[in-house]
């Protein structure tokens, strides 16, 4: 089974703070998303990446950053954190190539983070 | 542009009574069609997904979907709710690479 991991699951951090949300995949899987879950909201993409070292924007990307070093790991980063970005953020990760059009992503379990 | 709307935001069933959620899909092209679950403080659960290989798709738990193109339709349903059916639920339809995730619908069931 995929198994994709966020390293915290709650999270409680001060607003200006820089902060740092680790995910981990084990499926070698090329794409890696980042998302924040707000009520009536849906789940709206923050950032994405294809790639080691690659990036895209998604729907809502002020205010982070997101590092993929590794094929594995894609950490999202709040530069300086505000009350408003208090959510659950959810790392999901999906293969790629020609078969990637049917393939679901697989969802860590969420960090809930909260801005004081 | 590709979209997904659910009608529905929550729905309150009994126990051993049919479920149906609603979700309607817009796309320019043959989309594919994802049902995801979300228990509390859980991530999302891939229930069943819509391939274009057979409109009527079977999923885990005993939920299915039929995919309607006439009516832009890919609405999910299972013949008995059990308790642990209880959660919310998420349509979603994809575009290239990136998902499009519905407003998600609460489902309740009560003994």
């Amino acid at each position: 089974d995929v198994k994709v991991t966020q390293s915290s699951r709650y999270l409680v951090k001060r607003t200006g703070e820089k902060v740092f949300l680790e995910c981990v995949q084990d499926m070698d899987h090329e794409n890696m998303f980042w998302y924040r879950q707000d009520p009536g909201l849906g789940l709206r993409l923050i950032y994405f990446s294809y790639d080691v070292k690659m990036k895209e924007k998604g729907d809502i990307p002020e205010g982070y950053s997101v590092s993929r070093e590794k094929k594995e790991r894609f950490s999202l980063i709040l530069e300086s954190a505000s009350t408003n970005q208090t959510s659950m953020y959810l790392c999901a990760s999906s293969h790629t190539g020609i078969m990637a059009r049917n393939q679901p992503q697989h969802f860590g379990d969420g960090t809930r983070l909260s801005i004081l | 542009a590709q979209s997904v709307t659910q009608l529905d935001s929550h729905v309150s069933v009994s126990e051993g009574t049919p479920v149906l959620l609603r979700c309607n899909y817009s796309s320019s092209y043959s989309p594919s069609l994802f049902w995801y679950v979300q228990h509390p403080n859980k991530g999302l659960q891939l229930l069943l997904k819509y391939t274009s290989a057979a409109t009527l798709v079977k999923g885990i738990n005993g939920f299915e979907a039929e995919f309607k193109k006439s009516e832009t339709s890919f609405h999910l349903t299972k013949p008995s709710a059990h308790m642990s059916d209880a959660a919310e639920y998420f349509c979603v339809v994809r575009n290239t690479g990136k998902l499009i995730f519905g407003q998600g619908t609460t489902l309740q069931v009560k003994p």
